[in-house]
């Protein structure tokens, strides 16, 4: 199976500030079409998880374009450009490669 | 909108059973592959199972082979979940979500349900 790590586990940041989360896999997210299948999800406290970003870097429908993707291989990052108070919660790394589809621990972001 | 109402969580013995139920609503629910995810106390996601749009293949993670099974009625726009032989490492929030699907693989979950409770205890 596919193992995700993520870190930090835990990040403090203050609004207007920027944010980064890193996610690496086991092995390489990269299918025969090009594409690298790792998707970020947050869960807001007491919520359902909801999308955010697939194939890397794409932003699902809604998602303000200050959160964006990067990464290829094994390495993967979320960043957020500017913080907001909405934006508290624990963020997941997903790889969408194969079943069974893993996820990260998850990374706790709060707002100071 | 899409909506996804889940039902039928609670409280169950271990060895006991119980089914889950997820009902789909504002998009065509037959065509869309849909999962379930999971989430122990205070811990983070599991994906459990897969079923396809049509309901004729699904997967499941190892842990659950065998003791759950997931299947859909499409007339209906519901999923379920069976859930046999519990054991207290079953205890979490199981999710539905719907599949995003590109070229005939999955992009990512892109709606959930509000989440179902299952308590393995006796």
């Amino acid at each position: 199976d596919f193992v995700m790590t993520q870190s930090p586990l835990s990040l403090p940041v203050t609004p207007g500030e920027a944010a980064s989360i890193s996610c690496r896999s086991s092995q390489s997210l990269l299918r025969a079409d090009g594409q690298h299948y790792l998707d970020w999800y947050l869960q807001k406290p007491g919520q359902s998880p909801q999308l955010l970003i697939y194939l890397g870097s794409h932003r699902a429908s809604g998602v303000p374009d200050r959160f964006s993707g990067s990464g290829s291989g094994t390495d993967f990052t979320l960043k957020i450009s500017r913080v907001e108070a909405e934006d508290a919660g624990v963020y997941y790394c997903m790889q969408a490669v194969q079943t069974p589809w893993t996820f990260g621990q998850g990374t706790k972001v709060e707002i100071k | 909108e899409v909506q996804l109402l889940q039902a039928g969580g609670g409280l169950v013995q271990p060895g006991g059973s119980l089914r889950l139920s997820c009902a789909a609503s504002g998009f065509t629910f037959s065509t869309c592959a849909m999962s379930w995810v999971r989430q122990a106390p205070g811990k983070g996601l599991e994906w459990v199972s897969a079923t396809s749009a049509s309901g004729s293949a699904t997967y499941y993670t190892n842990s659950v082979k065998g003791r759950f099974t997931t299947s859909r009625d499409n007339s209906k726009n519901t999923l379920y979940l069976q859930l046999n032989s519990l054991r207290a490492e079953d205890t979490a929030i199981y999710y539905c979500a719907t599949h995003y699907d590109g070229s005939g693989h999955l992009l990512g979950f892109d709606s959930w349900g509000q989440g179902s409770l299952v308590t393995v205890s006796s």
